[in-house]
């Protein structure tokens, strides 16, 4: 089967630079997608990493290490509209493209 | 419409009542899904239909019963549900094959009495 792991809340102020981080167990490893669901609305899609490395979109980034099975999230610049949970998912060679298996979010607060 | 739509945004319904979830995606896409939101809980995972048919039932209790009549569309029926089954339900889709993200919409929230 497989673990997803990442905090439950975190807290930053407008304009500086947060990292969400999300650990993973998986027998067949096959790509991690990073989500952002503001409160009471659609999971947006945000990033998708299957190779190491880090993948740059604006003021998002993702990086992924396989061997580690870890991947962290980085938001710079932060602005109050980036308060929203952010949702890790994995998805396994085993299960096949279809399914996706989601950690339980990282809630962030943005302050003044 | 645009995206991935459903109906109703918010559902209040007693334990003997039935109803009906909708939703319906305009992207042209053959996959679509089935998920359960609760409070401090990973998303999960329910069914999943490909070109209409069901390739997946993440073990659901049959007071759930989903109906795919066409690609586009996608429905959960809901009869004699428990309090423990309020939550918010999120529809889905997808192109089929390739490493492609799901998309989603923006759920039901349903309260069950």
């Amino acid at each position: 089967g497989q673990n997803i792991d990442q905090p439950t809340e975190m807290t930053a102020t407008e304009g500086a630079i947060v990292q969400i981080n999300c650990t993973y167990q998986t027998s067949g490893f096959n790509g991690l997608f990073w989500y952002q669901q503001h409160a009471g609305e659609a999971p947006t899609f945000l990033s998708y990493n299957v190779l190491d490395g880090l993948e740059e979109k604006g003021r998002f980034s993702s990086f992924l290490s396989r061997s580690k099975g870890y991947s962290y999230l980085l938001l710079k610049e932060l602005q109050m509209k980036d308060s929203a949970s952010y949702l890790c998912a994995v998805r396994d060679r085993d299960t096949g493209f279809q399914k996706l298996v989601f950690g339980t979010g990282t809630r962030l607060l943005v302050s003044p | 419409e645009t995206g991935v739509t459903q109906t109703p945004r918010h559902l209040v319904m007693g334990m003997t009542n039935k109803k009906s979830l909708k939703c319906e995606q305009h992207l042209g896409h053959n996959a679509m899904y089935w998920y359960k939101q609760s409070a401090k809980k990973p998303l999960e995972l329910m069914f999943v239909y490909n070109f209409k048919e069901q390739t997946e039932n993440n073990s659901v209790p049959s007071r759930f019963s989903p109906e795919c009549p066409n690609s586009s569309h996608l429905f959960l029926h809901l009869h004699t549900l428990q309090p423990e089954d309020s939550a918010l339900y999120l529809c889905a889709s997808r192109p089929t094959g390739g490493a492609y993200e799901q998309y989603f919409g923006p759920g039901t929230r349903l309260t069950v009495t």
